[in-house]
């Protein structure tokens, strides 16, 4: 099994709909992060947790919530989808409690809004 | 805006060549530079990192040269292998932050 395992691998949603991308972690981290791929424009940080009482925004925010259920689990919702935020979705975790050694990425969400 | 520039967007190179791509950043607190692989339905992953108190770090084929006083930073992949073609993205973040900062990506064509 993936370190870090995101769902669903692809989506197609139409405009206005409401979608959750999930991510769920084995290895323990305590960090986890929603980044969104654009051609171009390289990975830009959505949202960001430290553990599960601390949720922080990143740059891109806006037309975005984020959960963290669990040390395990960090969940991302479009509340109302629209065409610009069809992108490719990562989610990562670090690791602060043992040294840092670097993010470690799922294999993404690949999300088209019609 | 950005906070890490990555250039060239792409790159092409023969299968032994040496492939380069920069970076610049502005931010002076930064003080940890990845560089990340990523190979098409993958997620990216960590290739090699450096801190500014050394101005160089091999591993393999693989080579970060650091200029701190320019506040750029390369990767350099000698011997270039058609197995090395991906998508490669520089980084930068703050000291017991941790939150990276990414630049546009990099794609590299090896030519066998």
């Amino acid at each position: 099994d993936a370190d870090v395992t995101q769902t669903p691998r692809n989506r197609i949603t139409k405009t206005g709909k409401r979608i959750m991308l999930e991510c769920s972690q084995t290895k323990g981290h305590d960090r986890m992060y929603w980044y969104r791929q654009d051609p171009g424009l390289g990975l830009r940080l959505i949202y960001y947790s430290f553990d599960v009482k601390d949720i922080n925004k990143g740059e891109i925010s806006d037309g975005y919530s984020v959960s963290r259920q669990a040390q395990a689990k960090f969940s991302l919702s479009l509340e109302s989808a629209i065409p610009n935020q069809t992108a490719l979705y990562f989610c990562a975790t670090s690791d602060h409690l043992r040294g840092f050694g670097g993010y470690t990425f799922g294999s993404g969400t690949r999300l088209t809004v019609v | 805006q950005q906070q890490v520039k990555q250039s060239p967007q792409s790159l092409i190179v023969q299968k032994g060549g040496i492939s380069i791509i920069n970076c610049a950043y502005e931010n002076t607190a930064f003080d940890y530079f990845p560089w990340y692989q990523q190979f098409p339905g993958k997620g990216p992953a960590l290739l090699i990192a450096i801190r500014p108190d050394v101005s160089e770090k091999k591993e393999g084929r693989f080579t970060i040269s650091f200029n701190k006083s320019a506040k750029q930073f390369s990767l350099h992949i000698m011997d270039s292998q058609p197995g090395d073609s991906a998508t490669y993205f520089c980084a930068a973040s703050k000291m017991n932050d941790y939150k990276l900062s990414f630049g546009a990506g990099t794609t590299v064509t090896v030519r066998a």
